[in-house]
């Protein structure tokens, strides 16, 4: 599975945009990239996930560059219940395998 | 649709001792993949479990096992437990294997502690 890298933490304005970047630079053709979060003391939570073309759900929006290095996860509007860990994965065609890294910490303040 | 279920909640063990640990998928999901978390770090891969039969492993000893049930319950034991074993230990479930798009949905974990 391919490493992914994403800065250690961010901080958002409730209300503005929170954009998470992540790099992964050594993604093969067949895999997918996801997203999941995890708020303090419970288990991660599904996001949104994407091949290569951009996508769109309630949560969130996920932006994939054109050549596959690196997509950045967009929340719209943060709220201080969007403060949580958030993980990108990427994911290998077959198999469930979640490979997590160290995550970013999203902190939105008021 | 009821979510996944794990219990305990919390549990403490002392070195040496064996534990259980059980999870509900997800109604209607036959896939469930056992996590370790320790404190400060990502979720790490322990073991898979599809309609019953182990479907890949993690770099974990061969102390740590697990069984998956007809009704696609799922147990994850740890015998002779060591202080490092500490962790929130966290299922999810899915529905198959192959497919990139089959997100996994987690339950809220079991947090054990070994004094």
């Amino acid at each position: 599975d391919a490493k992914t890298t994403q800065p250690p933490s961010m901080d958002c304005a409730e209300g503005r945009a929170a954009n998470l970047p992540c790099n992964h630079s050594t993604i093969s053709g067949n895999e997918y990239v996801y997203w999941y979060r995890q708020i303090h003391s419970q288990g991660p939570q599904y996001i949104i996930h994407g091949l290569k073309n951009n996508e769109t759900n309630e949560m969130a929006s996920l932006i994939i560059t054109e050549d596959r290095k690196s997509s950045t996860l967009i929340l719209p509007h943060a709220t201080l219940r969007d403060t949580a860990v958030y993980y990108c994965i990427v994911r290998a065609l077959y198999g469930n395998k979640l490979v997590f890294g160290a995550g970013t910490i999203l902190r939105v303040k008021s | 649709e009821t979510g996944v279920t794990q219990s305990p909640t919390h549990l403490i063990k002392t070195r040496g001792q064996q534990v259980t640990l059980r999870c509900s998928s997800q109604s209607g999901h036959n896939t469930v993949s056992w996590y370790q978390q320790a404190l400060g770090q990502g979720p790490q891969f322990i073991f898979q479990y599809y309609r019953e039969e182990e479907n890949g492993r993690g770099n974990f000893p061969p102390r740590f096992s697990g069984l998956q049930f007809p009704n696609y319950s799922s147990e994850l034991n740890v015998n002779a437990l060591e202080l490092d074993d500490s962790a929130l230990y966290l299922c999810a479930s899915s529905l198959g294997l192959a497919g990139g798009s089959n997100e996994q949905f987690f339950g809220p974990g079991t947090r054990l502690t070994v004094l």
